[in-house]
């Protein structure tokens, strides 16, 4: 119940292509969902969040889709650039620590690599 | 803002020696700290808790007796591994949610840890 399942596991696409990702959850109680992009050899550096209160949420080329009745969750990064390369991981947490979860501890999902060709 | 350092970068022991990782909120307090370790193309494991004055909470099936965790103050929380074996090698992340600030972490840069 506390997993978050991610894919796909890579993805290729070209410069100026649209990249999607995908994460399902299975405990309800989660009610936030963060996507990390971490370089190699680098830390996760939080890229946009989202609370179950929106279905949609924008910051430039990335948005995030939330479908709470489906518990399914997508990062869609636009025109994307070779520079986004990476590898991209979906989280979630439950702020009142319920459903078996400690209060904003995260659960990541499985991670996606990400390449963009020029 | 935001930001989270971690010290040092990388450190290559000698195997039965000790560790420590040192991790700070530069900006902002953060009652809350959290240690991750990843395997190389894996996700971040999360291997323990840490509160501000209080005891750490461990994962399931993580020692705490080898991985000592300290946070003595709101902007600094150490790890140290004890009596490192190659096995621990491993690439060690810390997080930290602002006071106040809910469910956002902010990760540090990571540590690579090599044990000889």
């Amino acid at each position: 119940q506390q997993q978050v399942k991610q894919s796909p596991q890579s993805l290729i696409v070209q410069k100026g292509g649209i990249s999607i990702i995908n994460c399902a959850y299975e405990n309800t109680a989660f009610d936030y969902f963060p996507w990390y992009q971490q370089f190699p050899g680098k830390g996760p550096a939080l890229l946009i969040a989202i609370r179950p209160d929106v279905s949609e949420k924008k910051e430039g080329r990335f948005t995030i889709s939330f479908n709470k009745s489906a518990k399914q969750f997508s990062l869609h990064i636009m025109d994307s650039q070779p520079g986004d390369s990476a590898t991209y991981f979906c989280a979630a947490s439950s702020s009142s620590g319920a459903g078996g979860t400690s209060y904003g501890k995260l659960t990541f999902g499985q991670g996606t690599i990400l390449t963009v060709h020029p | 803002g935001a930001v989270v350092s971690q010290h040092p970068s990388r450190v290559i022991c000698k195997s039965g020696t000790s560790v420590k990782i040192e991790c700070r909120s530069l900006d902002f307090q953060a009652t809350t700290m959290f240690w991750y370790r990843q395997f190389p193309k894996q996700s971040l494991m999360l291997m323990a808790t840490s509160n501000e004055g209080s005891k750490a909470t461990y994962e399931q099936g993580v020692e705490k007796d080898k991985f000592l965790i300290n946070h003595a103050s709101l902007t600094l929380s150490t790890l140290t591994v004890t009596s490192a074996h190659p096995e621990d090698s491993s690439f060690y992340i810390c997080s930290a949610s602002p006071s106040g600030g809910g469910d956002t972490q902010y990760f540090g840069p990571g540590t690579r840890l090599t044990v000889l």
